[in-house]
């Protein structure tokens, strides 16, 4: 099993451009995450994705839009790229248990991208 | 809404020394809570959990009550080691407020000298 891998690993940007980071999980889980890493902030959930189709908005989701057409796949998007979404991002996946309370099976991650926009 | 506090880093020990990273939470509902740790350049992976109240989790020498009454989840490690440097984070899900996602504490940046 790779796990969750992220394509690409490292993308410089020019402000304006679009770009878009794919996320994909070979485990058949069915929850998937965006999340970005800065400084002193933790991690931040940009979007996330509760099974295939479907999409929500996390705690920043702002300029990203995401898709989930297939099970494995979660696609991040930038449409025109601003120096505030340099960052890291992580994808990450996990079962869902469906308990009440929203009981939730551990996250695994993917081991990040490094986006710099100038 | 549900969230976690964890205690600021950075956190400077020597090899052997004892550690605890203070966690506390807020959370309606049954929330469980995990310790992450991410290692330099790679991504977040799971230290260990617990579900419900009193559980202990444990891994790697690292351990954590789950303590309701305190609403805290701290954790320890008798005799850490220069390979445990990393960010530690803090996290509960399944509360009420944050079905079907993980609520990560800031992070506290662990070093160790030999």
């Amino acid at each position: 099993n790779a796990g969750v891998t992220q394509t690409p690993k490292f993308r410089v940007l020019k402000t304006g451009q679009s770009m878009t980071l794919l996320c994909a999980q070979d485990m058949n889980h069915e929850y998937m995450y965006w999340y970005r890493q800065d400084p002193g902030m933790g991690l931040r959930l940009i979007h996330y994705s509760v099974g295939e189709g479907t999409t929500a908005k996390g705690e920043v989701p702002d300029g990203y839009n995401v898709s989930r057409l297939k099970k494995q796949n979660f696609l991040l998007g930038l449409e025109s790229a601003a120096p505030s979404q340099t960052s890291v991002y992580f994808c990450a996946s996990s079962y869902s248990t469906g308990t009440s309370g929203g009981q939730q099976e551990t996250q695994y991650f993917g081991p990040g991208t490094r986006l710099l926009v100038l | 809404g549900d969230s976690v506090t964890q205690m600021e880093g950075p956190v400077t020990l020597s090899e052997e020394a004892f550690l605890t990273i203070n966690c506390t939470y807020t959370a309606t509902g049954y929330p469980s809570l995990f310790w992450y740790v991410q290692y330099p350049g790679e991504g977040l992976q799971l230290l260990l959990k617990a579900t419900k109240a009193d559980d202990k989790g444990s891994n790697k020498g690292f351990e954590a009550t789950y303590r309701k009454e305190t609403t805290s989840f701290h954790l320890e490690k008798g005799s850490v080691q220069v390979s445990d440097s990393a960010v530690y984070f803090c996290a509960l899900s399944g509360g009420y407020s944050s079905a079907s996602k993980i609520i990560f504490g800031s992070g506290t940046r662990l070093s160790i000298r030999p």
